[in-house]
């Protein structure tokens, strides 16, 4: 099983800061990682796929980067509805999801 | 507007059995392959279970291989989860997710609001 190491576990930010996530396999997923945001009591929401492509709507304050086993989730600007928590997910090797970055107001 | 409905969940003693299900609605659900994903309280997510478009095909993780069933109902949009032999670790809220090919692979492009499972005496 690939496992996904997320860093940190809790990130605090001001609005208007940058937040820079990072996500680590166990071994190469190549670019078959998905990053997706969760707000407290919902489903989780699809931001990021094949590492760096955008979902349907997502703004462009968000993006991401990485391959093989380093990865990145970068929000340019947060804004007060981007507080919540990312998941990275690798679709390499079946499926196998990080344990979560939650992303705090400072 | 595409959407994913679960239901069933619910309070089962440590041996019991489950019977989740997922109604979709908005797409056509015969065309996706759909999985279920759960999230025990204050963990990640772990993906459990998946069914092919036309179920020919099924996949377990390992943590529930021989105790879940997976399948679906093209002809009423439903997909369902069959829970035996339910363990404390199986407590989680338990999510349908639609499946999609991009690039590399498959992911999770609309995910159903959740249903909670307590496993517990």
């Amino acid at each position: 099983e690939i496992v996904m190491t997320q860093s940190p576990a809790t990130l605090s930010v001001s609005p208007g800061e940058r937040a820079t996530l990072s996500c680590r396999a166990s071994r190469s997923v190549r670019s078959n990682l998905a990053w997706y945001q969760q707000k407290p009591g919902q489903a989780p929401r699809l931001l990021i796929y094949d590492s760096s492509t955008r979902a349907t709507g997502i703004p462009a304050r968000f993006s991401g980067s990485g391959s093989g086993t380093e990865f990145t989730l970068t929000i340019s600007s947060l804004q007060s509805e981007d507080f919540a928590v990312y998941h990275c997910q690798q679709y390499n090797n079946w499926f196998t999801f990080g344990g979560g970055t939650k992303v705090e107001i400072k | 507007e595409v959407q994913l409905v679960e239901s069933g969940g619910g309070l089962v003693q440590p041996g019991g059995s489950l019977r989740l299900s997922c109604a979709a609605s908005g797409f056509t659900f015969s065309n996706y392959a759909m999985h279920w994903v759960r999230q025990a309280p204050g963990k990640g997510l772990e993906s459990v279970s998946a069914i092919g478009s036309d179920a020919d095909t099924t996949y377990y993780a390992d943590s529930v291989k021989g105790r879940f069933t997976i399948s679906r109902d093209n002809s009423k949009n439903t997909l369902c989860l069959q829970m035996g032999s339910l363990r404390a670790e199986d407590m989680a809220v338990y999510y349908c997710a639609r499946a999609v090919n991009v690039g590399g692979g498959i992911i999770y492009d609309i995910w159903g609001q959740g249903t909670m499972v307590t496993v517990s005496s």
